[in-house]
């Protein structure tokens, strides 16, 4: 079955880290554009983040530019976000999603930053 | 950048037709013919309804159709059914490599 599967969500102090994975089944991640998109509390969808499938381009939306890395691991067929210097705001659901067309979605993970 | 603007709630009666807008600029949904929809049903992922601009993607409903004029995007629901009651989304290209999304619109079927 073709699906992604999220993981690594939790809860961390401000300022600290996490790491966050997309596991991809049924198809090969490096053949696609994958994005990190992000919906806080009762609030929007939020694009983060977005990969090439070589992994040779990456881009950052401004309020994570120098904290958040995307990368992909292709032997484990896997997406990941690193998460550095948390805040409070980016408290939300984070998804993984497939394509320039985010034509697949993961269930999400909630990150949660809290003192 | 800034988020496409979207209606906060549309509603409208079943059968009849309800259309979403989604505004945004010249560097953004008026630039590129990459324009896509959602629908997210609470607590669950957002589902994909229609992509560059107008185009609908294998398995959903006719009733979906979108369309663009210079920086308005619209999604149109025609023959509106309970089941239409929810969240919807746009998101275009902005450039440079980045995406920007609606504030979201919630859609009533009275």
């Amino acid at each position: 079955e073709v699906q992604l599967v999220e993981s690594g969500g939790g809860k961390v102090q401000p300022g600290g880290s996490l790491r966050l994975s997309c596991a991809a089944y049924g198809f090969s991640l490096s053949s696609n554009w994958m994005h990190w998109v992000r919906q806080g509390p009762g609030k929007g969808l939020v694009w983060v983040s977005r990969i090439k499938g070589d992994g040779s381009s990456t881009y950052y939306a401004d309020f994570v530019k120098g904290r958040f890395t995307i990368s992909r691991d292709t032997a484990k067929n896997t997406l990941y976000l690193q998460m550095n210097s948390l805040r409070v705001e980016d408290t939300a659901v984070y998804y993984c999603a497939r394509t320039d067309y985010f034509d697949l979605w993961g269930q999400g993970t909630l990150v949660t930053v809290s003192s | 950048q800034s988020a496409l603007t979207q209606p906060a709630s549309v509603s409208g009666s079943p059968g009849q037709s309800i259309t979403i807008s989604c505004t945004g600029t010249s560097s953004d949904v008026g630039s590129y013919n990459l324009v896509s929809w959602y629908q997210q049903h609470p607590g669950k992922a957002p589902k994909l309804m229609i992509f560059e601009d107008s185009k609908r993607p294998s398995g959903v409903s006719n009733r979906f159709s979108g369309s663009k004029s210079g920086n308005t995007a619209s999604l149109t629901i025609s023959g509106l059914q309970a089941e239409d009651e929810t969240d919807y989304y746009c998101c275009s290209y902005a450039g440079s490599g980045s995406w920007v999304f609606g504030g979201g619109t919630k859609v009533t079927v009275l």
